[in-house]
Parts: structure tokens; C-alpha cells; sequence
């Protein structure tokens, strides 16, 4: 079947604009999660949504950053007036929880740029 | 907290050949998951192994394995017979299950051919 899809692959914005990146994870997980990957660096956590509850927003690094999902499917990662240093990929997971094996099954990212 | 240490920033080993990569992790937790993920320059992370805390038994997956010691917090990943395919970033990672991922800064493996 068909993996997690995130679009755009790539984005180039200005500073000080708004970004949207989308995810669409994989049909029937429950669960969902954002992660950043800085040049060189690992992976850092952001944002997860698990069925209904309420989302885990601990890794959200300031409040220009924000995440939605709609109807427990797809889910958009809002960055309001980027910056810079927000160039990064942003890679979104899905996992179908215990059943699967807590595995989180990765999009391909989006890579964004802030000039 | 949970960190996730992986000390090699890089290595590289010839074709056909076996390459251990290290990780360390830190949780006071008793039961827990470690995933070991491959990314190769395509972007996409893929899962390679996956280990519960609750066994004792060393996962396997085919020329993948791993050698976990739970006192010692350590869980590191063993390629045999090294293929050229294999040359990717490599990422340990630590969760409860359902949480997120912790990651390491990841090991960049190169297979010479």
C-alpha cells in the first residue's frame, strides 16, 4: 500500500513569510508525529497526535510553529514568519501503534529553505 | 530525559565486510523499544531492527542484528557482509511505544567497494 506522502518535497521562502507543509500518513494509523532534521544533525522531535487526545507539543521550539490534523488523518505543520535558522527537513511519521510494533513508518520529508 | 548516544560520526568499511555501530542510551524506564533506522541520500528513513527491552533475545533481520545489553544501556548494530547499498546515515532511536522518537546524531557508514 501506499507509504506516508508529505508535500511540498522542496520549499524556498523568504523570511518572514508563513510555510504550510503537509502529511499524509498512512491509512488506518492512529498515530502521527513531526520531527526536524537540521544539516547534519539528528532528528528532533516536534509535535505528535495520537487519535483523539490531546497533542504532544513539547518539542515545538517556539509559538510561530503550529500543527494540525484533521479528522485523524492528514495534518499540516504551520511555521508562521520563518526564519533562517528554521531551514531544515521536516520529516513526518505515522505508526499504527502496538499491533505494528510501535514502528513509525517515515514520509520522504520536506526540505525547507529560508533565504 | 531520554538522550541517545551514537560516539561515531562516521565510518567506512570494505564490501563484503562486517562494521559494528555503536549506540548508548540513557532512561530510567524498564520497558522500552530501540529502533535502529537507515537513511540513505534519497531522504527516507527506513527501519532496519527493532528491539522490545522486555526480551532478552538479540533481534535478527536477515544480515542485521544487534547485540543489546540492558545494564550496560547499550545497543549496537552489526552489518554482515557489507553491500554497497548499505552506505547510508544511520540513526538509533529509544521510545516507550507510543511516544516519540529519540534520536542520535547518527552514524554516516560508507561501504567501499
Amino acid at each position: 500500500g501506499a507509504g506516508v506522502s508529505q508535500s511540498p518535497s522542496n520549499k524556498v521562502t523568504e523570511k518572514g513569510k508563513d510555510v504550510e507543509l503537509r502529511c499524509d500518513p498512512i491509512s488506518g494509523h492512529t498515530a502521527l508525529y513531526w520531527y526536524r532534521q537540521s544539516l547534519g544533525q539528528g532528528l528532533e522531535f516536534l509535535i505528535y497526535f495520537q487519535g483523539n487526545s490531546a497533542p504532544d507539543k513539547s518539542g515545538l521550539p517556539s509559538d510561530r510553529f503550529s500543527a494540525e490534523r484533521t479528522g485523524g488523518s492528514v495534518s499540516t505543520l504551520t511555521i508562521q514568519r520563518t526564519q533562517q535558522e528554521d531551514s531544515a527537513v521536516y520529516l513526518c511519521a505515522s505508526s499504527f501503534g502496538l499491533d505494528g510494533g510501535w514502528e513509525q513508518f517515515f514520509g520522504p520529508g520536506t526540505r525547507l529553505t529560508v533565504l | 530525559a531520554q538522550t541517545v548516544t551514537q560516539s561515531q560520526p562516521e565510518m567506512s568499511v570494505q564490501e563484503a565486510e562486517t562494521v559494528t555501530l555503536s549506540c548508548t542510551y540513557d532512561t530510567s524506564e524498564s520497558n522500552y523499544y530501540l529502533f535502529w533506522y537507515k537513511q540513505p541520500p534519497s531522504r527516507q528513513m527506513i527501519l532496519v531492527i527493532r528491539q522490545e527491552a522486555y526480551k532478552q533475545q538479540n533481534a535478527t533481520e536477515n544480515r542485521f542484528s544487534v547485540n543489546f545489553q540492558k545494564a550496560a544501556k547499550s545497543f549496537s548494530l552489526k552489518i554482515s557482509d557489507s553491500q554497497l547499498g548499505d552506505t547510508a546515515m544511520y540513526f538509533c532511536g529509544h521510545n516507550f511505544g507510543n511516544e516519540k522518537l529519540t534520536f542520535g546524531t547518527g552514524t554516516r557508514l560508507t561501504i567501499i567497494p
